[in-house]
């Protein structure tokens, strides 16, 4: 029930494409769901994240799209450039303490 | 403003024996969360510091243990190192009340031979 699973595994997109990167998760005490950016040899850096009281929510070419009913939150990024090329994990917080929970990442490749 | 900062970045030790790696939290965030991040995984909690005080433990043994000092900087010490310990350890800063807001500085590879 503290699982996040992510999918896929790996993505390889065209340059300007839309990547979309899914997420489930079990846990209805989950209040809070980041997407971090990870590129190889450094931390994850925060991207964007959602609230589970609003559907979606938009930051430039990201956009996180959220679905309580169905327990699944997605990741798109429009346009998508050969610099968006790293791994992307998303994670899920409970509404005690400050432990975040990661999906196993998605290794996104965009292609010139 | 200062973000989160790790040392040393790269570490080399053998099986059996104790590491302490060491974090200083973003400028004005007194919460630190420690991670460890397998090869081609997602991090995993080990422990979530507030206050000088553990606030929060994941699924680690006792060997791995923390320290928080009055500055907000924190220590993650690990004894008695086994060849699985072979990770990247990410430390991450937070404000309390900040709804989940966790910013992470670049790690430190330990490998364990």
């Amino acid at each position: 029930q503290q699982q996040v699973k992510q999918s896929p595994q790996s993505l390889i997109v065209q340059k300007g494409g839309i990547s979309i990167i899914n997420c489930a998760y079990e846990n209805t005490a989950f209040d809070y769901f980041p997407w971090y950016q990870q590129f190889p040899g450094k931390g994850p850096a925060l991207l964007i994240a959602i609230r589970p009281d609003v559907s979606e929510k938009k930051e430039g070419r990201f956009t996180i799209s959220f679905n309580k009913s169905a327990k699944q939150f997605s990741l798109h990024i429009m346009d998508s450039q050969p610099g968006d090329s790293a791994t992307y994990f998303c994670a899920a917080k409970g509404n005690q303490g400050g432990k975040l929970i990661f999906g196993q990442g998605t290794e996104l490749s965009v292609k010139p | 403003e200062t973000g989160v900062t790790q040392s040393p970045t790269h570490l080399i030790k053998t099986r059996g024996q104790q590491v302490t790696l060491r974090c200083s939290s973003q400028s004005g965030h007194n919460t630190v969360s420690w991670y460890q991040q397998a090869l081609g995984q997602g991090p995993q909690f080990i422990f979530q510091y507030y206050r000088e005080e553990e606030n929060g433990r994941g699924n680690f043994p006792p060997r791995f243990s923390g320290l928080q000092f009055p500055n907000y900087s924190s220590e993650l010490n690990v004894n008695a190192l086994e060849l699985d310990d072979s990770a990247l350890y990410l430390c991450a800063s937070s404000l309390p009340g900040s709804g989940g807001e966790q910013y992470f500085g670049p790690g430190t590879r330990l490998t364990v031979t």
